[in-house]
């Protein structure tokens, strides 16, 4: 069945260094795949897309890279802030007409001031 | 211009109760995505409509739950005869036709079965 893990720890980091977040999947082609970010009590908030034929999409601080023979995707914030701490989920999408997400756990990111 | 919109954004039902949560998609969005976050699990698919249309409801539990988008006002996810299990917290999300595969989602709403 598929399968998608993101980094299973919670991830501490110290403010303005550069976090990396890490999404396996198996048993799944995505078409695409994107990054959310989601704060306690609150829905999900799409910050970057990106298809399967693209190796690396930036988005101001974000860089996400999507290694499909790897079966991987890495989503890095640079001159990460306390503002940074959050939730951040990985999620797959197929192909063709079907819209239907599916999503890792997540993987809660601190940035120590 | 305003997010997509759920209602309400608590809710609490007794066993065997009905719960009705409701989703106002983005202006301009036509598509709509219901989802559900069990505690300490991640969001699962349960159904996508656009207006008047069911397209894949392939999450959905076959029984006690359903779905709608009408043609006019908001999308409707119904649960009946709610039990235990159900509580939880529901997302609904819209995509706007320029691309379809980016979701926006709602605050949630969050039941509570007791």
């Amino acid at each position: 069945s598929q399968k998608i893990e993101q980094n299973s720890e919670a991830l501490n980091i110290q403010e303005g260094k550069t976090a990396t977040l890490t999404c396996n999947y198996t048993n799944y082609s995505p078409a695409y795949l994107q990054w959310y970010r989601q704060d306690p009590g609150r829905g999900p908030v799409f910050l970057l897309l990106i298809r399967e034929n693209e190796k690396e999409k930036r988005k101001e601080r974000l860089k996400v890279t999507f290694d499909t023979t790897l079966k991987q995707s890495l989503f890095h914030i640079t001159a990460s802030q306390p503002a940074d701490s959050a939730t951040y989920l990985c999620a797959l999408g197929p192909g063709g007409s079907a819209r239907q997400l599916t999503f890792g756990s997540g993987t809660q990111l601190t940035v120590l001031p | 211009n305003a997010g997509v919109m759920q209602n309400p954004r608590h809710l609490v039902r007794r066993r065997g109760q009905e719960a009705r949560l409701r989703c106002s998609p983005m202006k301009g969005h036509s598509h709509v995505y219901w989802y559900r976050q069990l505690p300490e699990e991640g969001l699962k698919f349960m159904v996508y409509l656009q207006k008047e249309n069911i397209i894949d409801e392939s999450g959905m539990p076959k029984e006690r739950f359903s779905a709608e988008f009408p043609k006019e006002g908001p999308s409707i996810l119904r649960i009946q005869q709610v039990v235990r299990g159900d509580s939880a917290a529901y997302f609904c999300a819209s995509s706007p036709r320029s691309d379809p595969r980016e979701q926006y989602f709602g605050p949630g709403t969050r039941l509570t079965v007791t």
